[in-house]
């Protein structure tokens, strides 16, 4: 089934040690999203990719990059996480067109602990 | 985007309807509202999207007055696998990127 894919599910680091969440799809999408959720709170756009066009939210931290080799993969990179970094990861997708909306899909989400 | 505001948190029993409302008093003229589902420890998921009047699919009904300044959700006979984060958003829906701005949700528990 076509799907999108987090590596991991689970990731534990070390407060400013880097760390990077991976992301894949299948769906064979033109856009591609990282979100953040905090526990109890909503999802979160930290940025997201049309084509290899990248597009950064004006309040994403310094602190997250992203990078997109590829139409399948998607990285997010957190150079020195942060306490305040802990949270769910969330990537989607979704197929850019003029037409009907697109609706975002979602992967299951990596969830970070900082240490 | 237009500001959502939904209540924090519904009740409801096995078999029952139930209904959300979410208010959207600033939508603009091109904004549609769109309902996504989320289950704990995943990925939120699209239920629902309408513009005017009353869309209905296998899962939900969405139901828009007139005036479109508030739009009710409805699951039919819901179960136990219903209890989940619904989620109003409302913006255009050819938006760059279709960026999703998500308010709070509706943390929705069905018991038994």
């Amino acid at each position: 089934d076509a799907m999108v894919i987090q590596n991991p599910r689970y990731q534990v680091t070390q407060f400013g040690k880097p760390v990077t969440l991976s992301c894949s799809q299948t769906l064979n999408h033109n856009v591609m999203y990282w979100y953040q959720q905090k526990s109890s709170q909503a999802p979160k756009l930290l940025f997201h990719y049309y084509d290899k066009d990248f597009n950064n939210e004006a309040d994403t931290p310094d602190n997250f990059q992203s990078r997109r080799p590829n139409t399948s993969f998607c990285f997010l990179d957190i150079r020195s996480p942060g306490l305040g970094d802990a949270a769910m990861y969330l990537c989607a997708t979704s197929r850019k067109t003029s037409g009907d909306y697109n609706e975002q899909f979602f992967g299951p989400g990596t969830r970070l602990t900082v240490l | 985007l237009a500001k959502t505001t939904q209540p924090i948190s519904m009740d409801s029993y096995e078999g029952q309807e139930v209904n959300i409302t979410c208010s959207h008093n600033n939508i603009a003229t091109n904004d549609y509202i769109t309902w996504y589902q989320q289950f704990p420890s995943q990925g939120p998921r699209f239920i629902i999207q309408g513009y005017k009047t009353k869309v209905t699919n296998e899962v939900a009904s969405l139901f828009i007055p007139a005036d479109r300044k508030s739009s009710t959700l409805s699951l039919p006979r819901v179960s136990l696998s219903d209890t989940a984060v619904y989620y109003c958003l409302v913006g255009p829906h050819k938006a760059a990127g279709n960026k999703l701005t998500f308010g709070g949700g509706t943390r929705v528990l069905v018991k038994p």
